[in-house]
């Protein structure tokens, strides 16, 4: 089956910087896609998602992108933070009706003090 | 508000042995699923349920049986335990809100299989 991946499985980024995590996705129908936060020890936690008919989304210090051209999905975290460390992974809603999700492999962010 | 809520949060299990892994959400969320996640890699699907009375397959169903008698619960069901099912074992609900529906996930549990 399709499923969800990402370009780079450990970043570190510097306090104060911008985070860049990417993921590229292979299902052209998928819909919907779910950026998620987990922490160690913990279950992951929803940051933002987006829908297909979007290029860009923008919550609190983050902001999710979508490029449906070439199936590419990045999560921008402004002004990094030591709470932000944690793996990041990126899911996709197969646009089957039955709402199951596909996760990538996950990016682990380093916040660097 | 609990959320999701899944019991054990470890447990050793002994190769051949059964065991059954409990999830309970209070939201009224139709959809639930299960998830295995192995280390270094994504969350693979076990499971899912989109209501009381109705579940399925997702990318990794053998090993594993679910019932849902109730929206409430998602028991997931591990008949003769293999050291293959090692894992940390995720359980989730999600609603069909027009704001989106992202899944809500528990705390997950710890399997060890020895």
């Amino acid at each position: 089956g399709e499923s969800v991946g990402l370009h780079l499985p450990t970043l570190s980024v510097q306090e104060g910087d911008n985070s860049i995590i990417n993921c590229a996705y292979s299902n052209s129908a998928s819909d919907y896609f779910i950026w998620y936060k987990q922490e160690s020890g913990k279950g992951p936690q929803f940051i933002i998602d987006i829908r297909s008919n979007m290029d860009k989304r923008q919550g609190q210090r983050v902001t999710v992108l979508l490029n449906k051209t070439v199936k590419h999905l990045s999560l921008q975290i402004a002004a990094t933070q030591p709470g932000d460390s944690a793996v990041y992974f990126c899911a996709e809603r197969m646009a089957s009706g039955t709402y199951k999700y596909i996760f990538g492999t996950g990016t682990r962010l380093k916040v660097l003090a | 508000n609990a959320g999701v809520t899944q019991t054990p949060k470890f447990r050793i299990l002994k190769i051949g042995q059964s065991m059954t892994l409990q999830c309970t959400q209070d939201m009224n969320h139709n959809y639930m699923y299960w998830y295995r996640q192995d280390p270094g890699m994504g969350l693979k699907l076990i499971y899912y349920s989109v209501g009381a009375g109705i579940t399925d397959k997702g990318e990794v169903p053998n090993g594993y049986n679910v019932s849902r008698s109730t929206t409430e619960d998602f028991p997931l069901r591990l008949e003769l335990a293999a050291p293959s099912q090692t894992s940390v074992y995720f359980c989730a609900s999600s609603s069909e809100g027009l704001g989106g529906t992202e899944a809500f996930f528990g705390q997950g549990t710890r399997l060890t299989v020895v």
